[in-house]
């Protein structure tokens, strides 16, 4: 079974640019995330879609990071401008749709950004 | 508000020690708990999980139990391996539908 495929893997810009990170989830997962994780932390949640509407964006940093996820399956992760502090690896996850708390969430290897 | 919180690091050891490292979680209701492991350059990995009060997830000779008394999820291998040098995240999920909650992680490195 395929993973979470995310790209770039790398991506060196800097601050006020802008950059893109896309994220294919597990064939069939309804749920995707989006996850920041800053060097030496915790990785904590940007955005969590169901299909394609939005279940939960309260951390997003809306005025310069967005989301979308037009039809319920590949995903982007934009940020315009961008900040020193937003250099972290960008997770992307997906998980099945109801069931349990228990339901596993699959990540991918990540998206490491460092801005300049 | 849902938190885990996970000892702090880095965790030396000596190959073949034993290992703890210690997970507790403040939730309301009843979540699932997960240990997962993230290996240099790579992603997270499910390491195991539990989904009740009592039960014990195991995996790759590591073990926790999910302990509601002491709301507590501590990490255990009997014989740690230099391959086992990582970050462990602790964390939680209180619905089918809502996210993973992640404690800080505890960086683990074992000497040959």
């Amino acid at each position: 079974e395929a993973g979470v495929a995310q790209s770039p893997r790398y991506k060196i810009i800097e601050k006020r640019q802008s950059v893109a990170f896309w994220c294919n989830p597990i064939s069939g997962h309804a749920t995707l995330y989006w996850y920041q994780q800053i060097l030496g932390q915790g990785p904590k949640l940007l955005i969590q879609f169901q299909n394609n509407g939005v279940v939960d964006d309260s951390q997003l940093p809306k005025d310069r990071f967005s989301a979308e996820r037009l039809k319920g399956v590949d995903s982007t992760l934009k940020i315009q401008p961008a900040k020193l502090e937003d250099s972290a690896v960008y997770l992307c996850a997906s998980s099945l749709e109801g069931g349990s708390s228990g339901n596993t969430i699959y990540f991918g290897e990540g998206s490491w950004l460092t801005v300049v | 508000g849902n938190s885990v919180t996970q000892m702090e690091g880095p965790v030396t050891l000596s190959e073949e020690a034993f290992l703890t490292i210690n997970c507790t979680y403040t939730a309301t209701g009843y979540p699932s708990l997960f240990w997962y492991v993230q290996y240099p350059g790579e992603g997270l990995q499910l390491l195991l999980k539990a989904t009740k009060a009592d039960d014990k997830g195991s995996n790759k000779g590591f073990e926790a139990t999910y302990r509601k008394e002491t709301t507590s999820f501590h990490l255990e291998k009997g014989s740690v391996q230099v391959s086992d040098s990582a970050v462990y995240f602790c964390a939680l999920k209180y619905s089918s539908a809502s996210k993973i909650i992640f404690g800080s992680g505890t960086r683990l490195s074992i000497r040959p």
